[in-house]
C-alpha cells in the first residue's frame, strides 16, 4: 500500500533529551513537510524539503533539526533546545508539479 | 495578518441537513491553491478538497464542495447531507505558488453532526 508512515504513534522522553520522529513515504513524492499542531490551534510548520540533501526552515523550526538523505525519509529530530515540546506532529508530502499534500497519521510527543 | 481566518470555532449540523464551513484568505499573489482538511478525533489529517485560484468553477468532490468567491477571498466548505462521521475539525489551507512552497492553515472549525 502506498502512503505515509510515521512511528511511533505516542512517544514520551524526559525532558533535557533529543527525540527523532520517523517519517517514511512511498508515494514517490518530491517534497516533504514537518508541522506542528497544539492543542486548539492550526498546524505550524517547522521545516520543509523539496529535494534529496536540502531543506528550509519554516515558521518555528528553533530547536528542530531534519534530514533528507533520502527522497522517501525525512526524520524530524525535537533537541532539549525546544522549550515546550509537547505536541502532536504532523508529517506531509507532496508531488512536486501538484498543490496537494498528503498526511501521515501523526506523532503525539509527550516531554515528561 | 493572518493568512486563513476560520471564524466558527464551532458548528452543530443535524444529521441529512447542509452545512457551511467559513473561510476567508489574505495573499496578494495571482496564483494559489485552497485546500480543505478534515482531522477526525484519531488525528490524521484526511484532503477533502481543492481549488486552484484560476479555476472557474467551484471544485466539487462527492458531498463536499467549495464555494469560492475569489473577489470576496472566500472558499467556504459546503457539506451536504450530513453524517454522523462527519463530526471532526475541519481546516482551511492555502498555498501561495509564487511566494515559496509554505501552505498556511487556519484555526479549525469544530463539526458535530446531531443524530
Amino acid at each position: 500500500d502506498g502512503g505515509i508512515t510515521q512511528s511511533p504513534k505516542y512517544l514520551f522522553r524526559k525532558e533535557g533529551q533529543n527525540v527523532t520522529l520517523s517519517c517514511e513515504q512511498n508515494l514517490n513524492h518530491d517534497a516533504m513537510y514537518w508541522y506542528r499542531q497544539d492543542p486548539g490551534q492550526g498546524l505550524r510548520l517547522i521545516y520543509y524539503s523539496q529535494i534529496v540533501n536540502d531543506f528550509q526552515k519554516g515558521d518555528i523550526a528553533e530547536g528542530y533539526s531534519v534530514s533528507r538523505e533520502k527522497k522517501e525519509s525525512f526524520p524530524l529530530t525535537v533537541t532539549s533546545a525546544q522549550k515546550n515540546p509537547t505536541a502532536f506532529y504532523l508529517c506531509a508530502s507532496r508531488p512536486l508539479h501538484t498543490d496537494t499534500q498528503y498526511f501521515g497519521p501523526g506523532t503525539r510527543l509527550t516531554v515528561l | 495578518a493572518q493568512k486563513i481566518t476560520q471564524t466558527q470555532p464551532g458548528m452543530f449540523v443535524q444529521e441529512k441537513e447542509a452545512v457551511t464551513l467559513d473561510c476567508t484568505y489574505d495573499t496578494s499573489d495571482q496564483s494559489y491553491g485552497l485546500f480543505w482538511y478534515k482531522q477526525p478525533s484519531s488525528g490524521e489529517m484526511i484532503f477533502l478538497i481543492y481549488q486552484g485560484s484560476y479555476d472557474e468553477q467551484n471544485a466539487t468532490e462527492g458531498r463536499y464542495s467549495l464555494n469560492f468567491q475569489k473577489a470576496r477571498k472566500s472558499a467556504n466548505l459546503v457539506i451536504s447531507a450530513s453524517q454522523l462521521g462527519d463530526s471532526a475539525m475541519y481546516f482551511c489551507a492555502m498555498r501561495e505558488r509564487q511566494t515559496g512552497n509554505q501552505f498556511y492553515f487556519g484555526t479549525g472549525t469544530s463539526l458535530t453532526v446531531i443524530p
